[in-house]
Formats: C-alpha cells, sequence, structure tokens
C-alpha cells in the first residue's frame, strides 16, 4: 500500500499537549518523518527516523509509534506551533515517496 | 550548509513544458542522496513528483511518469524537472529537496533540506 492516513484537522489549547497520527501500511517498512509547514514556507522537518529530532527543534516536539501508526507530539503547545503538518516515508517497495494529506493544527 | 536554489518561468501556457531546475550548493550530488520534487497545490497537500538518485536512477510518480524526466547535470551540481502538456491541474508552488534514506529494519528517509519553493502558474 501507498498511502499514509492523518486527521485534516486537530485543535489544541495554548500549553497542551496534542498528538498528530499517521497511519498506512508502509510505516511497517519505513519510519515517518514529520514535517511542519507554515503558510508561504517551505516545509521543515521536524522529526525523523520515528523518534529523532533535528538540531535547532525544540523538543516539546516528539514522535512514536508501532505497526502501521506513527505519531507526533507537541507537549506544551506553542502559538507559534500552528501549522500544518506532514507525515513521510516510502512505499513498502522503496521506490515512491509518500506523504500524508497534511493535519491543520490550531492553537487555540 | 546545504541550499538548493530553484529557478524557472512562474507561468506556463496549458499544453507547453514545465521546466524548473534545482541548483546544489554546500554538497556535492555525485557524492550520495536522493534529489527530490514535490509540489502543492494552492490549498492543498504536498505531491511527490519524482526522485533521481545521485547515480542518475530515477523514480517517478505513476500519475505523472508519462508526461516527466528528471535528470541531473553532475558538472554544474543541479539537477531538473521537465513535466509535458501541463494543464491547469499542475498549477503548484514547486519543490526541490534533499531526501536521505538510511537502510534498516525498519529503514529511515526524511527530507532535509528544500528549496523555497517556485510559484507556477498554468494559465494563457
Amino acid at each position: 500500500s501507498s498511502e499514509l492516513t492523518q486527521d485534516p484537522a486537530v485543535s489544541v489549547a495554548l500549553g497542551q499537549r496534542v498528538r498528530i497520527t499517521c497511519q498506512g501500511d508502509s510505516l511497517r517498512s519505513y519510519y515517518a518523518s514529520w514535517y511542519q509547514q507554515k503558510p508561504g514556507q517551505a516545509p521543515v522537518v521536524v522529526i525523523y527516523g520515528q523518534y529523532q529530532r533535528p538540531s535547532g527543534i525544540p523538543d516539546r516536539f516528539s514522535g512514536s509509534g508501532s505497526g502501521n501508526t506513527a505519531s507526533l507530539t507537541i507537549t506544551g503547545t506553542q502559538a507559534e506551533d500552528e501549522a500544518d503538518y506532514y507525515c513521510h516515508s516510502r512505499d513498502s517497495g522503496g521506490n515512491h515517496v509518500v506523504f500524508g494529506g497534511g493535519t491543520k493544527l490550531t492553537v487555540l | 550548509q546545504v541550499q538548493l536554489q530553484q529557478s524557472g518561468p512562474g507561468l506556463v501556457k496549458p499544453s507547453e513544458t514545465l521546466s524548473l531546475t534545482c541548483a546544489v550548493s554546500g554538497y556535492s550530488i555525485s557524492s550520495g542522496y536522493y534529489w527530490g520534487w514535490i509540489r502543492q497545490p494552492p490549498g492543498k497537500g504536498l505531491e511527490w513528483i519524482g526522485t533521481i538518485y545521485h547515480d542518475g536512477s530515477t523514480y517517478y510518480n505513476p500519475s505523472l511518469k508519462s508526461r516527466l524526466i528528471i535528470s541531473v547535470d553532475k558538472s554544474k551540481n543541479q539537477f531538473s524537472l521537465r513535466l509535458s502538456s501541463v494543464t491547469a491541474a499542475d498549477t503548484a508552488v514547486y519543490y526541490c529537496a534533499r531526501e536521505s534514506l538510511i537502510s534498516g529494519e525498519p529503514s529511515i528517509c526524511y527530507f532535509d533540506n528544500w528549496g523555497r519553493g517556485t510559484l507556477v502558474n498554468v494559465a494563457s
């Protein structure tokens, strides 16, 4: 299978924790990576290898997963975290890139 | 520091060919990594277009494969996209990006460097 499924929209109160999920069979073969995209900007990787965080990404961002599901968790959500979030992996065959449909995070 | 600089027209006529180039600085394409094109129609999500490996191997989105050519010019350290017979549905912001792929159980893949994006309008 070459699809990754995300909830279209999630909201969270300022300072609270939020989890964004991504489901797909390919996640059994490839760890998910996660991207934050703000309006008018290119995506930025916030988590790769399911739980690894690039330098410069705040430690309130964390990743986890099991089986065919990956999760991005933001603990102590800030107003600047309001953005679209996309998961990414490859299809089970490994030759094609796959993106989830994206989750719009609203910080209340 | 790796930088990807995109260039190409922002307006293409229907039925013509969309051409974009991504010049890479701070890293030699010949040394490794996968180099990809991704697009995003206005108000919509990310769509993978295709990828070229440093050895010239190409991998295309099946839905675009018949119209698509991705190539690399190692002498200029850049890679290019050509999408033929465009229609309004090809209007999007086009990004180039570098992808790391690490084999394992499971494997790891992620785009660690992105171009700034080029808005391409298909209109007459």
